[in-house]
């Protein structure tokens, strides 16, 4: 069972703003926190921020704090992630994961968007 | 924030050998919230043990997590095929919460 369904890959020029979406099943999208991680080509995973759609309730990491914005649309079970005034070291594959109910761990994955910054 | 520190880089080893992966943290976690992530290349990320030592739903008995404090395990006993990946650790003792680079582990 697909719980978190992703958009497809994106080309953006530096400068530029690009919007990853999330589709949610409906039991993930109404009881859990969905959260944005990244991974940079070569590079470990990194936490960007997360919302828990059913309260509204958003936070963000400190580095991403006044670049990114994570919404969620309850007409669409769908989450977002926008990143604005990209640059080249945006460049990596985004991926939401669900907050497992238990701890602050992951148990559950979209299948990761490629966001590419190149002018 | 915690740094997570994981070694080896690259493991290199046979099938139905058996692999012992370190993660190393900056500073205690406590409650041993620290997490085990198995990636196969182009896809997403798996979880395999939370709690340091609790395997998630539907991974096999071969996959072991131990350890405290700044020092914390995964083991695959008997590798098989399909075990060739990228494994992630991750604390979420104190936010923010943290990932460790990654041991990639492939077949001689």
């Amino acid at each position: 069972q697909v719980h978190l369904l992703q958009s497809g890959a994106e080309v953006k020029k530096p400068g530029s703003s690009v919007k990853v979406s999330c589709k949610a099943s409906g039991d993930t999208f109404n009881t859990y926190t969905i959260a944005w991680v990244r991974q940079a080509p070569g590079e470990g995973l990194e936490l960007m921020g997360r919302i828990t759609p059913i309260l509204g309730v958003v936070k963000y990491e400190q580095k991403f704090e006044g670049r990114v914005t994570i919404t969620a649309d309850k007409s669409t079970s769908s989450v977002y992630m926008e990143l604005n005034s990209l640059n080249s070291e945006d460049t990596a594959v985004y991926f939401c994961a669900r907050k497992a109910r238990l701890g602050y761990y992951f148990d559950d994955w979209g299948q990761g968007t490629l966001v590419a910054v190149s002018s | 924030e915690i740094v997570l520190t994981q070694s080896p880089g690259i493991l290199s080893l046979s099938p139905g050998e058996r692999a012992t992966l370190s993660c190393r943290a900056s500073q205690s976690v406590s409650s041993d919230y620290l997490a085990w992530y198995q990636q196969i290349p182009g896809q997403a990320p798996r979880l395999l043990i939370h709690g340091a030592s609790s395997r998630a739903t539907g991974i096999p008995e071969r996959f072991s997590g131990s350890g405290s404090g700044t020092d914390f395990t995964l083991t695959i006993s008997g590798l098989e095929p399909e075990d060739s990946a990228l494994y992630h650790c991750q604390q979420y003792a104190r936010s923010p919460w943290t990932f460790g680079q990654g041991t990639k582990v492939e077949f001689k």
